[in-house]
Parts: C-alpha cells; sequence; structure tokens
C-alpha cells in the first residue's frame, strides 16, 4: 500500500481548461511539498505546505493543505502546454524523516 | 552555482555487469539521498547518506546493491550484477543539513539499461 496516493493518475486536457489533482493519505504530515518533473529531468520543488487549511499561490496553481494536515491538492487555472508533467507530492517519514513520494500524476495539456 | 551533479547520464551494461553512478551534492549539503523511478511512476526512496554515514537504507535491496558517501568526493550508487529488471533511472538528491521541511534539490538522473 502507497503512504501517499495520488489521483487521478493520468490527466489529458486542453488548454486554456482548469484541473485538480489530489494528494491523499491516512497518516498526518508535519509539512507537504508538491514537486513537478518534466521528462528526462528531475524534478523540481514547487511548493512546501505546512499550516493545516494553509492555501498557497504560485501564478496560476493554487496549493493547500487539508485542515488536518493528512491531504493536499493542487489545483491549475488556464492550463498551458508548458503545465505538461509529472506532478508528486511527498512528505517526510520515519525516525530519519527521510522524504517519501506520492504515486504521482501525470499531465498532458494539448495544445 | 551548480546544482547537484549526477554521471553518467545514461548507462548501457549487460546482464552480470557491474553499474556505478555518481552524484556531487550541491555546495554545502551534506546530506544525500538516491531515489529510483520506472517509467512514469512515482520515485522510490533507496537510501539517505550523509558524509562516510549511511542513515536509512531500508529502500535498499539486501543484495547486489550499495551506497557510499565518502568524506572527500561524490556519493556513489554501486550495483553488482545487473538484470534487467535493474533498468531504471535513478535520481540522486541533496539537501543542507537540518533542512527542517525536508526540501530536495535533484540532479538530472541516471538512466540505466540492462541488455
Amino acid at each position: 500500500t502507497q503512504l501517499l496516493e495520488q489521483s487521478p493518475q493520468f490527466l489529458s486536457i486542453q488548454e486554456g481548461e482548469n484541473l485538480t489533482v489530489y494528494c491523499n493519505s491516512s497518516s498526518v504530515f508535519s509539512s507537504l511539498q508538491w514537486y513537478r518533473q518534466e521528462p528526462g529531468e528531475g524534478p523540481v520543488l514547487l511548493v512546501t505546505v505546512v499550516t493545516g487549511g494553509e492555501v498557497k499561490k504560485l501564478k496560476r496553481l493554487t496549493f493547500q493543505f487539508g485542515d488536518a494536515r493528512k491531504d493536499s491538492s493542487l489545483h491549475i487555472t488556464a492550463a498551458q502546454p508548458g503545465d505538461t508533467g509529472l506532478y508528486l507530492c511527498a512528505a517526510l517519514r520515519g525516525a530519519t524523516n527521510k522524504l517519501i513520494f506520492g504515486t504521482g500524476t501525470l499531465l498532458a495539456v494539448q495544445p | 552555482n551548480a546544482g547537484v551533479m549526477q554521471n553518467p547520464r545514461h548507462l548501457v551494461r549487460r546482464r552480470g555487469q557491474e553499474a556505478r553512478l555518481r552524484c556531487s551534492p550541491m555546495k554545502g549539503h551534506s546530506h544525500v539521498y538516491w531515489y529510483r523511478q520506472l517509467p512514469e511512476e512515482g520515485l522510490k526512496f533507496m537510501v539517505y547518506l550523509q558524509k562516510e554515514n549511511i542513515i536509512d537504507e531500508s529502500g535498499m535491496p539486501k543484495e547486489r546493491f550499495s551506497a557510499e558517501f565518502p568524506k572527500e568526493g561524490p556519493s556513489i550508487l554501486r550495483i553488482q550484477q545487473v538484470v534487467r529488471g535493474d533498468s531504471a533511472a535513478y535520481f540522486c538528491a541533496s539537501s543542507p543539513a537540518g533542512a527542517p521541511t525536508g526540501e530536495l534539490f535533484f540532479g538530472e538522473g541516471s538512466r540505466l539499461t540492462v541488455l
């Protein structure tokens, strides 16, 4: 069983549409991160959310941390082809605080 | 201001050979992590190292895989007697000591193909 489940697994939309991807867990986290990975590259950190209920905006991207700090969502407004990539949520786990990644959402934005 | 450097970017090995993947962390970073990724999947944690010390190797297969981060030089992920199932992208990430929320900086990965 995956600690961090992301949905949907795949998403293909047209340029200009809005979308939301989700990251869910039964565990509580002190913080949660979102990364984007483009083909052939390593993941790049987009945002870290720390406080339950927190909302952070990064241009057309809106990130929310659930009130109970068990889940998070990423909403993209007016998607563009440049938003295409693999979106990964991640959280610290275990006594050594290693970073564990979610299952990922692969987004394709068609022009 | 170089980021995390990984080499080689692409490596082809035949079954039974050894693969060595190298990672130089960002300047000033003393924590290194290795992850493995299959196509269109998330990243699977393998090992977490500090200089001369393995902190957490709970994601490493028990056999054939080893990792080190010596006092001088890059971190090395070593895979002995490779099999086709080892084909994957291996990513290295680094962080400064004591990063409170654990943000990692990733290299561009090393893609291993086992023939």
